[in-house]
């Protein structure tokens, strides 16, 4: 069962425009939602996070939304640069003690930014 | 460079050796996971580490695989008997106190394995 579900596996926008990637999650124990930014051959790095009680978190270019009883959450990235292109991982965490609280990814999507 | 170090970047064996691979996690973190990646697919949990302890395995962990973390400072991933399904990007992440934190994992380069 795949608990964080990016549905959208690419996305081609002009550079200067918005970008906007989707996500959807099944688990409503989720406490806090992520979004990694991955270039070929790196590992993964943090972009900016969420907590399941906020609805927006703003850092830059870069804007998260949640909607809780969507179970959806989007990150915007405006203005769209050349150098956005990589592939985004939407995650999401539950905080319990005595586990791992590990990050539960989503199967990412690949953003092209055009000139 | 304080950031999550693994070792080798990249392995390529035939099939039915043993790899080991390496990760040196941000030193004052004492969270450590595994995870693998494989292609069209997000990283997938493996294993986890609090300091020294072992404290969760994934299904995915079969008994080819072992991970350590001996003096809960730098961490080993194990596989022996290798098959061709084997085949991802390791990666390594590592974590601080949860008390004080988002969720956010610091990840390293990965491992890239392929076996022949």
């Amino acid at each position: 069962d795949q608990q964080v579900k990016q549905n959208s596996p690419s996305l081609s926008v002009q550079e200067g425009r918005i970008s906007i990637l989707n996500c959807d999650y099944t688990n409503s124990m989720f406490d806090y939602f992520l979004w990694y930014k991955k270039y070929p051959a790196e590992g993964p790095t943090f972009l900016i996070s969420i907590s399941s009680i906020k609805d927006k978190n703003e850092d830059g270019r870069f804007t998260v939304f949640l909607n809780k009883s969507a179970k959806h959450l989007s990150l915007h990235i405006v203005p769209s640069q050349p150098g956005d292109s990589a592939v985004y991982f939407c995650a999401a965490i539950a905080f319990r003690v005595g586990t791992a609280s590990k990050l539960t990814f989503g199967t990412g999507t690949r953003l092209q930014v055009t000139l | 460079d304080t950031g999550v170090s693994q070792d080798p970047r990249h392995k390529i064996t035939k099939r039915g050796q043993n790899v080991t691979f390496r990760c040196d996690p941000i030193s004052e973190h004492n969270r450590l996971y595994w995870y693998r990646q494989t292609l069209g697919q997000g990283p997938e949990f493996l294993t986890y580490f609090q300091n020294e302890a072992q404290l969760e395995k994934s299904r995915l962990l079969s008994d080819r695989f072992s991970a350590e973390r001996p003096k809960g400072s730098f961490s080993t991933l194990e596989i022996q008997r290798t098959e061709q399904g084997d085949s991802a990007m390791y990666l390594c992440a590592s974590g601080g106190d949860l008390r004080r934190n988002t969720g956010e994992l610091f990840f390293g380069e990965g491992s890239r394995l392929t076996v022949l």
